[in-house]
């Protein structure tokens, strides 16, 4: 089954809000990366994370990675109707071989 | 640069009939994925590649999925007999140039199993 969770499963926000996913993990992990999948559509590549404690920007979106490297979330700022879709956290751990394990996923609805 | 393609987009098929998805890879990536996305869940690992060469299979329900890729660039997903709980969207990706480890993932394959 799934090792990695994440939450909340949905989240519907007025457009303009923030939003916060977050992604939580038992074992340590190597990386982890952030996935976003819009309705309809296949997943897509935003950011991978790897160092312990590491923040990262993408315009009105900011990646952090735990310290212990056992979580991480994407927060964005001033939510768009552009930003529909699922948000999937992707993790590879310390004792796997190249191979991600991807969470549920947050489903982020905006109310224009 | 072409992305990763797949085929067929769409199938359905009655249970216990059998069903086979294509995958070809961005051009050079040794490193190609099969995932099984049911409605309302992330992408689960069916299968992993390394060229032709199978890095993890343990999720894959050996009893009736099969997954090959004989020259280390596309592969095939098989499903025989496929059940109604298959009904899914079957993910392939592939990584190998960039060195965030992304994954680029195609278009998908629907299998509705009535």
């Amino acid at each position: 089954g799934q090792q990695v969770m994440q939450i909340p499963q949905y989240q519907h926000v007025q457009e303009g809000e923030d939003f916060t996913t977050y992604c939580n993990s038992s074992t340590t992990l190597s990386n982890i990366q952030w996935y976003k999948q819009r309705p309809g559509g296949h997943p897509v590549f935003l950011i991978q994370l790897v160092k312990s404690g590491e923040v990262k920007k993408q315009k009105r979106l900011t990646f952090q990675f735990g310290e212990a490297k056992k979580n991480s979330s994407l927060h964005i700022t001033a939510t768009q109707t552009t930003d529909v879709g699922t948000y999937f956290c992707a993790a590879l751990r310390m004792d796997s071989s190249y191979k991600l394990i991807f969470g549920s996923g947050t489903r982020l609805l905006v109310r224009p | 640069e072409a992305g990763v393609a797949q085929s067929p987009r769409y199938k359905i098929i009655e249970k216990r009939q059998s069903v086979a998805f294509w995958c070809n890879p961005i051009s050079g990536h040794a490193t190609l994925y099969w995932y099984q996305q049911i409605l309302g869940q992330g992408p689960k690992l069916l299968i992993q590649f390394q060229n032709n060469g199978v890095v993890d299979d343990s999720q894959l329900p050996k009893d009736r999925f099969s997954a090959e890729r004989l020259k280390g660039v596309d592969s095939t997903l098989k499903i025989q007999p496929a059940k109604l709980e298959d009904s899914a969207v079957y993910l392939c990706a592939s990584s190998g140039l960039t060195n965030t480890g992304e994954l680029f993932f195609g278009e998908g394959s629907r299998l509705t199993v009535l």
